[in-house]
């Protein structure tokens, strides 16, 4: 089987840092997304994480523990415009991803 | 510009029509995907084509077939129509392999009354 969670809403303020986990239980592992989506919008790519460590992009990081099942988002200096839904998503084999139910985070002034 | 795009972006029509959604990519990727987005906003799999071959079919009724006349083109065709195939429809694509994302097109929403 194969299971993605991650929290359904989390709440900061401007400024802030925040860190979205996502856990995961699936039959394959080629890698673990962050996407951020919108409200009305399409998905757009954020990180990738193959190998257990911390990837960092800007305002923006990811890490990864493959022998915990377990990834989190890092962002920084929050503002208004984080404010989206935070998909993680796991690459079975294949190319397609799976995706866990989405984080919607509010960044408040 | 270089991007997913779709048509239509939106789609109202009655249960039991057929109705057909396409997509383009020119980012020159071989890979391409359907994916479904419910009204709780979970994004699901449901087609890749690569190649113009299809390589994944999650379980999606057979009221659904995908069409690849290229290696830029997925269309999406839907028979019989139901209720609850009321979603946002997201095309996308990427390169083949495991490092690539995929890039997504705005989505279709499609509306079944």
């Amino acid at each position: 089987g194969q299971n993605i969670d991650q929290p359904t809403e989390m709440t900061a303020t401007e400024g802030a840092i925040v860190q979205i986990n996502c856990t995961y239980q699936t039959s394959g592992f080629n890698g673990l997304f962050w996407y951020q989506q919108h409200a009305g919008e399409a998905p757009t790519f954020l990180s990738y994480n193959v190998l257990d460590g911390l990837e960092e992009k800007g305002r923006f990081s990811s890490f990864l523990s493959r022998s915990k099942g377990y990834s989190y988002l890092l962002l920084k200096e929050l503002q208004m415009k984080d404010s989206a839904s935070y998909l993680c998503a796991v690459r079975q084999a294949g190319t397609a991803l799976i995706f866990g139910k989405g984080t919607t985070l509010s960044v408040s002034s | 510009d270089t991007a997913v795009s779709q048509t239509p972006k939106y789609l109202v029509t009655q249960m039991g029509n057929d109705k057909s959604i396409k997509c383009e990519q020119n980012l020159g990727h071989d890979t391409m995907y359907w994916y479904k987005q419910d009204s709780k906003k979970f994004l699901k799999i449901m087609f890749s084509y690569n190649n113009k071959e299809l390589i994944i079919n999650e379980t999606v009724p057979n009221r659904f077939s995908p069409k690849s006349p290229d290696k830029a083109h997925l269309n999406l065709h839907i028979n019989s129509l139901e209720l609850g195939d009321s979603a946002v429809y997201f095309c996308a694509s990427s390169h083949q392999g495991l490092l690539y994302e995929q890039y997504f097109g705005p989505g279709t929403r499609l509306t079944v009354t």
